[in-house]
């Protein structure tokens, strides 16, 4: 869907916790989703991706999980640490499959860590 | 390999006037897409080129403008600058347009007077 981003979504956390984030998608054809995090004066950075034909997927400390029936993502980043702190964004292609060179991005998610 | 570079970082205008803003991709990478990111409506698809042709465009005013060059570096272009138009525009790449995922730039902050 649209992003809106006037009011982000904030998760606060002690250090060591896991950290669970979580997206709704609008497009059910959507065949692929990922993960940015955007740290302050930075672009978005890349963590992980999963393909619609998967329900979960695993990289260094972090998990994305797809729940396609309900259109839900979630990420989870175990262990969280102070350099997690940032703004994480889900976002998905919208150019009916032919590119993924127009992503939609929610709204994002502020995590701060605490130590 | 050297990221995806955006210039200039910090761009100060005044309403009316019109800017270009310059990026250039990893280098292999043939496709490039431009995004606006501001407080009030989170991060919005502007355009998306490859091979020197525009593939897709976001729902933004004509003022907004782009193109690709035979090197695949890009520019966008704002004219007639409306307060309004203050952001960070970031700029991402891929190998080609099917290619996943995109590779940002840490973007060109605008700022209207």
């Amino acid at each position: 869907g649209e992003s809106v981003g006037l009011h982000l979504p904030t998760l606060s956390v002690q250090e060591g916790d896991n950290s669970i984030i979580n997206c709704a998608y609008s497009n059910s054809a959507s065949d692929y989703f990922i993960w940015y995090k955007q740290e302050s004066g930075k672009g978005p950075q890349f963590i992980i991706d999963i393909r619609s034909n998967m329900d979960k997927r695993q990289g260094q400390r972090v998990t994305v999980l797809l729940n396609k029936t309900v259109k839900h993502l979630s990420l989870q980043i175990a262990a969280t640490q102070p350099g997690d702190s940032a703004v994480y964004f889900c976002a998905e292609p919208t150019a009916g499959g032919t590119s993924y060179g127009k992503l939609t991005f929610g709204q994002g998610t502020i995590l701060t860590v605490h130590p | 390999k050297a990221g995806v570079t955006q210039t200039p970082r910090y761009l100060i205008k005044t309403r009316g006037q019109q800017v270009t803003l310059s990026c250039s991709p990893i280098s292999g990478h043939r496709s490039v897409s431009w995004y606006q990111q501001t407080p009030g409506q989170g991060l919005q698809f502007l355009f998306e080129y490859f091979s020197e042709t525009q593939r897709n465009k976001g729902n933004f005013p004509g003022r907004f403008s782009g193109r690709q060059f035979s090197n695949s570096r890009s520019e966008m272009n704002v004219s007639t600058l409306e307060l309004g138009d203050s952001a960070l525009y970031l700029c991402a790449s891929s190998p080609q347009p099917t290619s996943q995922p995109q590779h940002f730039g840490d973007g060109t902050r605008l700022s209207i007077l």
